[in-house]
């Protein structure tokens, strides 16, 4: 079945940084996009990225420029996130996600969606 | 920045409708994408393309669109429906967007 399995938690101090995977099977990985999407504790949902598995292509949340580098690797099927210099705010459920590409009825590219997603990954950053 | 705004919280008995509601800040709108987020779980993405359901989605589920505004409706509520919903689209640089989420409360 079509699924993402991502690595496990991690505990990080202040300053480190954290690299999770994300595997994919089920699916032909180079046709859809991935994106990483966290969620601190008792908070809402917050879009980290995204990356063309096809072609390696990026797209980051503007406030995580510069600390975040999300990479695939074809030959395994999977997806990793790293995330720099790490700090207390970091500390959150770290989802990727299919992206799945949609188009109207005139074949226009009109956006996308996360139709299948990681168990999640939780990262805690503390002294 | 393109910003969704959803109310905090919405609550029905069994068997009612509820609507939640996602205003978009900016013209025009894009297309919206609903998910449901039940506590300790992942999200699951409930309508696609403002209106759309994905398979193994129950048909009580249903979205709808106008001008800036889109409505996820639940009808006949069922205890299961409790969970967080968030709306999610995409300004046309690409770059996605959630909604700050509604707590669904089944009384």
């Amino acid at each position: 079945q079509v699924q993402l399995v991502q690595s496990g938690a991690e505990v990080k101090k202040p300053g480190a940084s954290v690299k999770v995977s994300c595997k994919a099977s089920g699916y032909t990985f180079t046709s859809y996009g991935i994106s990483w999407v966290r969620q601190a504790p008792g908070q809402g949902l917050e879009w980290m990225g995204w990356i063309s598995a096809y072609n390696g292509n990026t797209n980051y949340a503007q406030k995580l420029q510069g600390r975040v580098t999300m990479t695939t690797d074809t030959s395994t099927s999977t997806a990793y996130m790293e995330l720099r210099s790490l700090r207390s705010d970091d500390t959150a459920v770290y989802y990727c996600a299919r992206a799945t590409n949609y188009y109207d009825s005139s074949g226009y590219y009109i956006g996308y969606a996360f139709d299948i997603w990681g168990q999640g990954t939780m990262v805690t950053v503390s002294s | 920045s393109y910003e969704l705004t959803q109310p905090p919280s919405v609550s029905v008995s069994p068997g009612q409708t509820a609507r939640i509601t996602c205003s978009a800040d900016a013209l025009p709108k894009q297309y919206a994408y609903w998910y449901q987020q039940k506590p300790g779980q992942a999200p699951v993405l409930v309508i696609y393309k403002d209106s759309e359901r994905p398979s193994g989605i129950p048909e009580r589920f249903s979205g709808s669109s106008s001008g800036t505004t889109v409505t996820l409706t639940i009808s006949g509520v069922q205890a299961e429906d409790e969970a967080d919903y968030y709306c999610q689209s995409a300004d046309s640089s690409g770059t996605c967007v959630f909604g700050g989420g509604t707590k669904l409360t089944v009384l």
